[in-house]
This record gives structure tokens, C-alpha cells and sequence, in this order.
């Protein structure tokens, strides 16, 4: 069946530091593919989306390509602030849209001043 | 917009009783809920889908009998872990959609059973 699987963490970088969070999944036929972010206390939310194969998502920074070759979708942001201090979800829905969706683990960040 | 609240967020039971947890759509219809349980360091897994007005969809291995749902209303979705046990310990999380074009789904903050 499907899976995906990210990186363990804890991820723990300094403010502004480089961040790649590692994603390979896999799914038959063509899935979507998702990051989604929990900040402490809250509900999961999309970060950003890929839905074909050499689409970037991005969104606050965060950017993350769909390579259909390598079957990931890596997470990266350039420069990391404090307040990306969360867990993050990678995901993958094989069926239209949002619709039964397959997470990762979670790995969590931390971003120290 | 696209809240999505869930009570409460901590509940504790005892072996043996029943427990029920809300999930609400704040400012939206949902056409379509979802609730997934959450181990400890592992991924969340769909548990159910439910449809306003219908019986839910449960994922192979869900005993349907121990967790029953109920979406009463375009709104509100509950689930109930009847005659809970120790090893029904969990995070449960729902969702929401609106459905059509996105389908996007929206989580709660998540509800921390803990049975004793």
C-alpha cells in the first residue's frame, strides 16, 4: 500500500541555519503530495502542496519538489526563525485532491536563537 | 476561515466506560469529516470517514463497534470509544472538508485520551 517516510528528528538548528527535511514516499499511479505543520496546541495545517510530477510547492519561505525519479518531496526553507519551531507532516493522497491521505511520521523542529 | 475545534482536548476514563469526542467546523459546512488516531512517534492513521447523514467508512482493522461516529449535522462529528481499555490510549485527531474543487482538508487541535 501507500506509505511515506520522512526523516526522524528532533531537528535542531540555529536561527537562520538551512533546513531540508527528507521525504520519500510510495503510492501507485501519480499521488499528491503535501507538507503539513502542527505548531504546539494547534491542528495540523497545509504548508504547501505538489500535485504532478516537477511541481514546487511553496509557501512562507518553505518550498518543496515533486521528483517523480526519486520519489521524494524534500522539504527545505533557506533561512529558519524561531517561530518555524513545529512538527512537520509530510503526506500523500493517491485519490482526487485531499481525500484519503497517508502521513509520514512527523519530524520535529527546533530553532534556538 | 476553516476552523476546526474538537472537546475536549484531555480526557481521562476509566477501563470500561464509555467516552465521546466532538469535532466541530467552525465557520464552514463540512460535507466530509475524518478522524485518525496518533501513536507516539507514528504517523496519524485514518481511522473512519464520515458523511453528513450517513454511516461512516472505517479503515480496515477499525472495529467499528468500539468506535462509533456520528455526524449528526454538517458540523458536528462525534466519535465514541465504547467500553474503552488501556490500549485505546491515544491522540485522536479529526478533520474536515468542504469538499469540491480543493477538498482540502482542515484538523483539529487534537483530543489525548488516556485510559486507566
Amino acid at each position: 500500500g501507500d506509505s511515506v517516510t520522512q526523516m526522524e528528528g528532533p531537528v535542531t538548528l540555529s536561527e537562520e541555519a538551512f533546513l531540508t527535511i527528507n521525504c520519500t514516499y510510495t503510492a501507485t499511479g501519480y499521488p499528491s503530495l503535501f507538507w503539513y505543520v502542527q505548531y504546539p496546541g494547534e491542528g495540523l495545517q497545509l504548508l504547501l502542496k505538489a500535485t504532478k510530477a516537477d511541481d514546487k510547492g511553496s509557501n512562507k519561505g518553505f518550498e518543496a519538489t515533486y521528483r517523480k525519479e526519486t520519489t521524494s518531496f524534500h522539504l527545505e526553507k533557506g533561512s529558519v526563525q524561531v517561530s518555524d519551531s513545529a512538527v512537520y507532516f509530510c503526506a500523500l493522497s493517491s485519490n482526487t485532491g485531499f481525500q484519503k491521505l497517508v502521513f509520514g511520521t512527523g519530524t520535529r523542529l527546533l530553532v534556538s536563537p | 476561515g476553516a476552523v476546526v475545534s474538537q472537546h475536549p482536548s484531555r480526557v481521562i476514563c476509566k477501563s470500561g466506560t464509555s467516552v465521546k469526542i466532538e469535532c466541530r467546523s467552525l465557520d464552514f459546512q463540512a460535507t466530509t469529516m475524518f478522524w485518525y488516531r496518533q501513536f507516539p512517534k507514528q504517523s496519524l492513521m485514518l481511522m473512519a470517514t464520515s458523511n453528513e447523514g450517513s454511516k461512516a467508512t472505517y479503515e480496515q482493522g477499525v472495529e467499528k463497534d468500539k468506535f462509533l461516529i456520528n455526524h449528526a449535522s454538517l458540523t458536528l462529528s462525534t466519535l465514541t470509544v465504547t467500553s474503552a481499555h488501556p490500549e485505546d490510549s491515544s491522540f485522536y485527531i479529526c478533520s474536515a472538508t468542504r469538499g469540491p474543487p480543493t477538498y482540502e482538508q482542515y484538523f483539529g487541535p487534537g483530543t489525548r485520551l488516556t485510559v486507566t
